[in-house]
């Protein structure tokens, strides 16, 4: 069974800085899927970016980008020019290439974002 | 453009009452789940319906059942409410061949 861990309970950084969340899993598979998700305090769920795992090439949305280093299964999220706005709580998740399309989740990290 | 929609948003329930959430998505995706989120866990999936007239379940199924209505609608009922059931739920959607999943705004359901 795949699980995904998120290390960091809670993390803040200073307004502009850059901020790095971590994640690992594990899963015996060599075709899946990896996602950030943001959770504001509005409870919604929001994709922040996504990473298939053929391509090589990291992901980058906007100021979002992630470090996957699939032989050490690790998906790592940074938040460059850190802004108030981004204050949240931040769950890497895992799902399958199946039709099922099931997500298994870290534990979270909640990101302070400090004026 | 509502994507998925849950009702009730928010419940207090006492200890073996019964009750239903609802969840309805527009977007036509023929997969939907049901996931808990509880502090420290993440969130964890109950049930899930791949395809209509389909339900398997998920990681922490008991004491839960679902029907999947039709394709837009994927109910989750808790038959005799405990209080290790007070959570945050989230329904969510996807489609076939396309990545990533669209939640609902959660229910947060507190059993006494």
């Amino acid at each position: 069974a795949q699980t995904v861990t998120q290390s960091q309970p809670e993390m803040s950084v200073q307004e502009a800085e850059t901020v790095t969340l971590s994640c690992t899993y594990d899963t015996s598979e060599s075709d899946y899927y990896l996602f950030w998700y943001k959770q504001p305090p509005s409870r919604q769920m929001i994709l922040v970016i996504r990473q298939e795992a053929y391509k090589q090439q990291n992901a980058t949305e906007n100021r979002f980008s992630v470090n996957f280093q699939k032989a050490a299964k690790s998906f790592s999220l940074k938040i460059s020019d850190s802004q108030l706005g981004d204050a949240a709580m931040y769950f890497c998740a895992y799902r399958s290439r199946s039709n099922t399309g099931k997500l298994i989740f870290g534990q979270g990290t909640t990101l302070q974002v400090k004026p | 453009n509502a994507g998925v929609t849950q009702t009730p948003k928010f419940q207090v329930l006492k200890t073996g009452q019964s009750m239903t959430l609802q969840c309805a998505q527009d977007m036509n995706h023929n997969s939907m789940y049901w996931y808990r989120q509880d502090p420290g866990m993440g969130l964890r999936l109950i049930y899930y319906s791949a395809s209509e007239g389909t339900t398997d379940k998920g990681e922490v199924p008991n004491g839960y059942n679902v029907s999947r209505l039709n394709k837009r609608e994927f109910s989750l009922r808790l038959e005799s409410a405990a209080p290790s059931q007070t959570s945050v739920y989230f329904c969510a959607s996807s489609e076939w061949g396309r990545v990533g999943a669209f939640f609902g705004q959660g229910t947060r359901l507190t059993v006494v």
